[in-house]
């Protein structure tokens, strides 16, 4: 079946290391998207890539890294710099503006 | 920036009734588009309208948009116990970066 893929869905880290979270996808999507969800709020746009090899950033991108070598890959990376990296974690991806979503990754800092 | 705020916040009602959310947004759109997230999990999308479109069914939701007061509405009929979780709107203003509110919680009591 067709879908996006996030892993891993738990994910615990020590102050100062990178994780990196991924995000696969084989719906043969252009667009694929990273946002950062808080406890009892909206989702908010970290970074986004709309063709292989070219990403943007979004509104929140500090403290983040992302790739696109693939088109049906767009891992996240969270750096030692991102001050409250605890979240819940949301890739989606598009080709006509509605929104496929992965099941999340709920990253927590120790 | 958030570009959709949605109201209420939170909507307790029976099973059987109507429910009624709220969508506001500030820029001018090229689609607004609704979700649906259960507690956990990732969002699903519900429905698009387009700009030019001012009225969407489909099955026991219906989508209003008034781009003249920067608004749109998500009416779920007949609502069931199953319809719990919360709805995010979305707005769609450029080159497909969608914007979410911090969404309506929906409780409905069987």
């Amino acid at each position: 079946d067709g879908g996006i893929t996030q892993s891993p869905k738990y994910l615990f880290r020590k102050e100062g290391q990178n994780v990196t979270l991924s995000c696969e996808q084989n719906l043969n999507h252009d667009a694929m998207y990273w946002y950062r969800q808080d406890p009892g709020q909206g989702l908010r746009l970290i970074y986004y890539s709309q063709i292989v090899n070219d990403f943007q950033k979004g509104d929140i991108a500090e403290g983040y890294s992302v790739s696109r070598e693939k088109k049906e890959s767009f891992p996240l990376t969270v750096t030692s710099a991102q001050k409250n990296p605890t979240a819940f974690y949301l890739c989606a991806s598009t080709n006509t503006g509605e929104l496929f979503f992965g099941e999340g990754s709920r990253l927590t800092v120790l | 920036s958030q570009q959709g705020e949605e109201d209420p916040q939170a909507l307790s009602i029976q099973e059987g009734e109507n429910a009624t959310m709220n969508c506001s947004y500030k820029t001018s759109i090229n689609n607004l588009q609704w979700y649906r997230q259960n507690s956990g999990r990732g969002l699903v999308h519900l429905i698009l309208i387009r700009s030019n479109e001012r009225e969407k069914h489909s099955g026991r939701l219906r989508v209003t948009l008034d781009t003249s007061k920067k608004s749109s509405s998500l009416l779920i009929t007949a609502s069931r116990a199953a319809d719990t979780a919360s709805y995010f709107c979305a707005t769609d203003a450029n080159a497909g970066k969608s914007t979410f509110g911090d969404g309506t919680t929906l409780t409905v009591k069987p």
